[in-house]
């Protein structure tokens, strides 16, 4: 089974428009934590939010947002206001455990955001 | 900068050649991924470091992919005897390492592209 599921290859949104791109997840560790990276064409991979397993309250980056639903386990990015500059490809990624072990992250297939003016 | 450094940043070489590609990370980040990013994929896992522990080699595809790391500093990732499908991007990661925190992020270099002719 895919531990990180991104169903959206490809999304259009208008300039100053919200957008969510979804992710679900897959793992039977308690403890995990969620990561979104985003990828320009130029292929830097560059983070943007963070959301740990027993976190409260859903993570918030500026105009980064993430609507995190545990028992869904859905972890959904939003982009608020998006400018043109936010069309990149994005990364749903995932790291199980606290602490040791495996501390590589299992990325999505991602998501082709494009921003249309 | 004070960024991960990946040193080529384009090689291209003939089927059969042995390849080597070096990472630099982030001054004081004790943790050390290298991912490998097929065309229009994910990000997937091949090796970790961290400090002086034996490195996690679960995601190397074949023996001919092998890594090192000095201390706590530079890792070179050697593929040997290169086939077609070897093409790809090879991400390099760095990161802090806190035992009582998973929600260090990784911080990722520009990247190796690799061609095999």
């Amino acid at each position: 089974a895919q531990k990180i599921t991104q169903t959206q290859p490809g999304m259009f949104v208008q300039e100053k428009e919200a957008v969510t791109l979804d992710c679900t997840y897959d793992t039977s560790d308690p403890s995990y934590g969620l990561f979104w990276y985003k990828q320009p064409s130029s292929g830097e991979m560059i983070f943007l939010i963070y959301q740990g397993s027993y976190d409260q309250q859903n993570a918030t980056e500026g105009r980064y947002s993430l609507n995190f639903q545990k028992a869904r386990k859905s972890a959904n990015l939003v982009i608020s206001a998006s400018q043109l500059g936010d069309s990149a490809m994005y990364f749903c990624a995932m790291r199980e455990g606290p602490t040791g072990g495996r501390r590589a992250l299992t990325f999505g297939s991602g998501t082709r955001l494009q921003v249309q003016p | 900068g004070a960024g991960v450094s990946q040193s080529p940043s384009n090689k291209v070489t003939e089927k059969g050649k042995d390849v080597e590609l070096r990472c630099d990370p982030i001054s004081g980040h004790t943790a050390l991924y290298w991912y490998r990013q097929r065309l229009g994929q994910g990000l997937e896992f091949l090796i970790y470091f961290q400090g002086n522990s034996a490195p996690d080699k679960s995601g190397l595809p074949s023996d001919r992919f092998s890594a090192e790391r000095t201390g706590e500093s530079v890792s070179t990732l050697t593929i040997q005897r290169t086939q077609q499908e070897d093409s790809a991007v090879y991400l390099c990661a760095s990161s802090l390492y806190r035992t009582d925190r998973s929600n260090q992020p990784q911080h990722f270099g520009d990247g190796t592209r690799l061609s095999i002719l």
